[in-house]
């Protein structure tokens, strides 16, 4: 299997543009996980889901973020309006809660927002 | 709310020293705990779970524990090696049994 499969790898874009972050999670895997981390704050989990389903959306910062996962193989964050602060790097995880509960990280988005 | 501490945020150590990383943390009862290693540039690769019930968990040179009285996991790297070098986070279950909280990490460097 290939992991976890992110992209883009780096987004660079102005304060007030639209940003969609794509994630691929294991084949198989029933639980999706999108994390931040920054310097500052270390890494947060913004939302997970299970089964597709959204489960805890609570560290989702701002009424400007929004997350979906539509079917078992693909899920998206956006961020509209994208403002400096959201500068992070962003990672989608997963796993197969069903049978344990390590999670598998993809490479990351390294978010710039100017 | 939950809070988790790791001692230090960065740690240098001798080759072929054991390295001690402790991740304390508060407010919080968790049935499981999770050690992952984090390169630069990269997402974390999951190392090691240990249970509430288990005392000790060994994998080749790592060793977990888990003291659920005094709410710490101590992660030990025996015969370090500066291939070690990396920086260790600890995780914690989260309210919902299968998502997780992170420590801010301890960055360790193994000096040849």
């Amino acid at each position: 299997d290939a992991g976890v499969i992110q992209s883009p790898r780096h987004e660079v874009t102005e304060m007030g543009q639209e940003v969609t972050l794509r994630c691929k999670p294991i084949s198989g895997h029933n639980s999706l996980f999108w994390y931040r981390q920054t310097m500052m704050r270390g890494l947060e989990l913004l939302i997970y889901f299970n089964n597709n389903v959204p489960i805890d959306d609570s560290g989702m910062p701002e009424d400007r973020f929004s997350a979906k996962m539509p079917n078992a193989s693909f899920s998206t964050l956006k961020i509209q309006p994208s403002e400096p602060r959201d500068s992070a790097v962003y990672f989608c995880a997963s796993s197969m809660t069903t049978v344990t509960y390590e999670q598998y990280f993809g490479p990351g988005t390294r978010l710039t927002v100017t | 709310s939950q809070k988790i501490e790791q001692n230090s945020e960065a740690l240098n150590i001798q080759e072929g020293k054991t390295a001690t990383l402790t991740c304390n943390y508060t407010n919080y009862s968790p049935a499981y705990l999770q050690w992952y290693r984090q390169d630069p540039g990269r997402g974390p690769v999951f190392l090691l779970l240990i249970r509430e019930n288990e005392k000790e968990k060994r994998k080749e040179r790592l060793k977990v524990t888990f003291d659920t009285t005094l709410k710490q996991s101590l992660f030990h790297i025996t015969a370090s090696q500066p291939a070690d070098s990396a920086t260790y986070l600890c995780a914690l279950e989260g309210t919902g049994a299968n998502n997780l909280f992170f420590g801010t990490g301890t960055r360790l460097t193994v000096i040849p």
